[in-house]
């Protein structure tokens, strides 16, 4: 079975760009949660998606929004980025919103200059 | 909302030996405490979790137990290999939402 993935792996944008960013959960999984990490902040929670519906958040300002297609893929999207979005964008999936086992992909590294 | 507390920030051991990191959390509701293994530029990766119900558990050469009264988890690896040096992360959370401790980077010397 696939694992999760990611597009794309590596981005670079422009302060004040915007940018979206795409996961596909493992096949039959049905959450999908977000992540941004970055080295002195750690691993933060974004949010979390399942059936199409935003399930919980983390605590990132409005210029951070997700969305979630009936395939199970979900896309975030980044609004007038500053430079301290610069960070690696994880998701991962489980197969139901009960489902406490995530699998990670292997993120998108964006660079904002 | 949940706090996680790891410790410490860097181990190193030599080879052989054993480690050990620890994890403290607030949030009495949380039941789910997995920890994850990051290899540089590589994705986490799950390589134990426990739920509240249970008090340790062990994979070969790893074992985690949780004290749910004091809030605190740990992670016990024995016979380190160098192959073991990483980032190790705790988290703890409920269904769909984890909150991560801020890692450990674990370096086994030969």
């Amino acid at each position: 079975k696939a694992g999760v993935t990611q597009t794309p792996r590596y981005l670079i944008k422009t302060r004040g760009q915007q940018v979206t960013l795409s996961c596909s959960p493992i096949s039959g999984h049905r959450s999908v949660s977000w992540y941004q990490q970055t080295p002195g902040q750690g691993l933060q929670f974004l949010f979390e998606y399942f059936s199409e519906t935003q399930r919980n958040k983390g605590n990132f300002p409005g210029r951070f929004s997700g969305r979630q297609f009936s395939n199970s893929r979900s896309e975030m999207n980044v609004s007038t980025l500053e430079l301290g979005d610069s960070a690696l964008y994880l998701c991962a999936s489980s197969l139901e919103w009960w489902d406490t086992e995530q699998y990670f992909g292997p993120g998108t590294r964006l660079t904002v200059t | 909302g949940e706090n996680v507390e790891q410790h410490p920030s860097t181990l190193s051991v030599q080879e052989g030996d054993s480690a050990v990191i620890k994890c403290t959390y607030s949030d009495s509701a949380s039941n789910y405490f997995p920890w994850y293994k990051q290899e540089l530029g590589k994705r986490p990766q799950l390589i134990i979790d426990i739920r509240s119900n249970v008090g340790e558990k062990k994979d070969q050469r790893i074992a985690v137990t949780l004290n749910k009264t004091a809030k605190h988890f740990s992670l016990h690896i024995t016979e380190t290999q160098p192959e073991d040096s990483a980032v190790y992360f705790c988290a703890a959370g409920d269904a769909g939402k984890s909150t991560f401790g801020d890692g450990t980077t674990l370096t086994v010397k030969p």
